[in-house]
């Protein structure tokens, strides 16, 4: 299956501790996309990374969220000290370039639960 | 992006198609109409796009009004496994806007 991967598939943490979500994109997709969606609601837009930069953050929380996609290795999504409210469904997405009518290939999605 | 304005659910018999209706009044030149969907517990999933032409694929067929002002997104022959939330989304290509917006969408149940 050459589709996103995401793991771990669900993910339980106490509040104040880190939460690590992991994304491997679609084998020769250089963007990767996180979104979020709280329970019963739809999905925003969080990050858009290409290899090793942030081009646009304008949907990640100002505190305790960070992203990054290194030369090597998988897109991480970081939430440092987590509360109840981060408790979400997180997905990430690809695409092989920037500007492309084509369609996003999603990850079937981090599920966490903050308790 | 430009918003986009869908039935909140619909219902339709096994085997019989499905026309999911999508209103963007407000779409401009360059955007794109998407269709995504999402299964129970999974990610979403790239259906359709098209820009003015009607478009067909292996999954579905999209039905774009000659004013864009709405687009029909049409599953032929359903199956239980159609049932989904299904998203219409207006995307602009324009260098560095990458976002997908998505709405409430449309809750598809198939009835068997």
């Amino acid at each position: 299956n050459a589709g996103v991967m995401q793991n771990p598939r669900h993910l339980v943490r106490r509040r104040g501790q880190e939460a690590r979500l992991r994304c491997s994109p679609v084998k020769g997709h250089s963007h990767v996309y996180w979104y979020r969606q709280l329970p019963e609601e739809g999905l925003k837009f969080m990050v858009y990374l290409q290899k090793e930069n942030i081009i646009d953050e304008s949907g990640m929380p100002k505190e305790r969220f960070s992203a990054e996609f290194p030369k090597e290795g998988p897109s991480i999504l970081r939430i440092q000290q987590v509360v109840r409210g981060d408790s979400a469904a997180y997905f990430c997405a690809s695409s092989p370039q920037q500007g492309t009518s084509y369609g996003y290939t999603f990850g079937s999605g981090t599920r966490l639960t903050v308790v | 992006d430009a918003k986009t304005t869908q039935p909140n659910s619909m219902e339709s018999n096994e085997e019989e198609p499905v026309h999911l209706p999508c209103n963007h009044s407000t779409i401009s030149g360059t955007d794109y109409i998407h269709w995504y969907r999402q299964l129970p517990s999974q990610g979403p999933e790239y259906v359709i796009h098209g820009l003015t032409s009607n478009v067909n694929n292996r999954m579905a067929s999209l039905a774009i009004a000659e004013d864009r002002k709405s687009s029909t997104l049409i599953l032929h022959r359903a199956t239980l496994r159609d049932a989904a939330v299904y998203y219409c989304i207006l995307r602009d290509v324009a260098f560095g806007n990458e976002k997908l917006t998505f709405g409430t969408g449309t809750r598809l149940t198939i009835i068997p």
